[in-house]
């Protein structure tokens, strides 16, 4: 079975500070990578992605990540966030189900709280 | 328009009551999910299809069927609703990769 575990529930931060949402997982077969973001009352979109090669990934809004084989990890990163990053973020594993599809499986979500 | 379309969006039921929520998408995708959204718990997974005739259950399926009428379409139903699955229900649907695309989500409240 696949877990995928964010470490922090909730992260506060204060304008314009670094920012690190962390995001570990347990599988034993191959897996692509995602980090979502859910802004107050609204779906998710994606931040971005992990799927092959460069393990250091580039998103929307000034994040990217790191993928890390060996601690099974992909923590998100931000060096100077804004008020307008507050939001729910979830990390998401895909997996390799039968007939070769993935199937995504999400942790428990992050809110990030960015103070003035 | 939007990709992954939902309806309804928000919903207000008494216990027992049938409930459906119908999702339709233009992405071409031939995947297609149903997630439910708790606080504190994430997106779990109910069902999820990989096209029109296979239907598979995910970690919550007790309590909700699904239908998919065609590619484009994937609808979830609670046969008898109870007070412990209001929540907020998201649709979806991906590529390969397992990259989702989602609805703006139907609220639903069970009263």
């Amino acid at each position: 079975a696949q877990s995928v575990t964010q470490l922090d529930s909730q992260v506060p931060v204060f304008e314009e500070a670094p920012v690190e949402l962390r995001c570990n997982y347990s599988s034993s077969v191959s897996v692509y990578l995602f980090w979502y973001v859910q802004y107050p009352n609204q779906g998710l979109q994606l931040l971005l992605k992990y799927l092959s090669g460069s393990t250091l990934v580039k998103g929307i809004n000034g994040f990217e990540a790191e993928f890390n084989k060996s601690q099974t990890s992909f923590h998100l990163r931000k060096p100077s966030v804004h008020i307008s990053d507050t939001a729910e973020y979830f990390c998401a594993v895909s997996r390799a189900a039968s007939g070769g599809s993935y199937i995504p499986t999400f942790g428990r979500g992050t809110s990030l709280i960015v103070h003035p | 328009d939007a990709d992954v379309t939902q309806t309804p969006r928000n919903r207000i039921t008494k216990t027992g009551k049938r409930i459906m929520l119908e999702c339709s998408q233009t992405k071409g995708h031939d995947r297609m999910y149903w997630y439910r959204q708790d606080p504190g718990l994430g997106l779990r997974l109910i069902y999820y299809s990989f096209d029109v005739k296979d239907i598979n259950k995910g970690e919550i399926s007790d309590g909700y069927s699904v239908s998919r009428q065609a590619q484009a379409k994937f609808s979830l139903s609670l046969e008898s609703a109870i007070p412990n699955q209001t929540a907020l229900y998201f649709c979806a649907t991906s590529a390969y990769t397992g990259e989702l695309f989602f609805g703006e989500g139907s609220r639903l409240t069970v009263l």
